[in-house]
């Protein structure tokens, strides 16, 4: 079954912890993406990778990191920093190093801190 | 600075009505434009991109330059596309999504 994955679906963690969301894509996409998507703001960058060991940050990155150290994988770590993280959270890949052309989705994971 | 407008949050219209679902952008350049969709439960997913200048599921959008828009044209809508519909820029530049929902 080829495409991008995210795990858990459902996650939950207390307040002050940092969670580690996972993102695998086994699709050969040079580029990779991890989006907040929260209601009535559509989908908001956080950081982007085009190659690996390299990645750059969106709109959003405060309170956020990432690693590249694998083509297929891009996990996102939700800090403690991070003033309000509950949210949907989205990865996405795209072919080529350009940062163009059609992005693929993963279904997402539903981060809840209390 | 790259921007993309939705000005519709929400719109609502009857099955076999038209629908135009409004899209703006800035950009500087060429811009590599898309409309994405999301059906309840489903992944987001491409409905069409300006380039291949296809017809999706009856959908259209043209890029006009001049008024920066990239608006998405059905001429007779259909109760399954009901949908939150997202433009785009590449790069990961997304409008704020615009909520679409066709009654019978």
């Amino acid at each position: 079954d080829g495409g991008i994955t995210q795990s858990p679906k459902y996650l939950f963690r207390k307040e002050g912890q940092n969670v580690t969301l996972s993102c695998e894509q086994n699709l050969n996409h040079d580029a990779m993406y991890w989006y907040r998507q929260d209601p009535g703001q559509g989908l908001r960058l956080i950081y982007y990778s085009q190659i690996v060991n390299d990645f750059q940050k969106g709109d959003i990155a405060e309170g956020y990191s990432v690693s590249r150290e694998k083509k297929e994988s891009f996990p996102l770590t939700v800090t403690s920093a991070q003033k309000n993280p509950t949210a949907f959270y989205l990865c996405a890949s795209s072919i080529g190093t350009s940062g163009s052309g059609e992005q693929y989705f993963g279904p997402g994971t539903r981060l809840t801190v209390t | 600075a790259q921007r993309v407008t939705q000005p519709e949050k929400l719109l609502s219209v009857f099955k076999g009505a038209p629908v135009e679902l409004k899209c703006n952008y800035s950009y500087s350049g060429s811009p590599e434009l898309f409309w994405y969709v999301q059906y309840s439960r489903q992944r987001l997913q491409l409905l069409l991109r300006h380039i291949s200048r296809e017809s999706i599921k009856g959908f259209t959008a043209d890029l006009n330059k001049g008024e920066t828009s990239f608006h998405l044209k059905k001429p007779f809508a259909q109760e399954e596309d009901s949908a939150m519909y997202y433009c785009a820029l590449s790069g990961g530049r997304f409008g704020a999504g615009t909520r679409l929902t066709v009654k019978p």
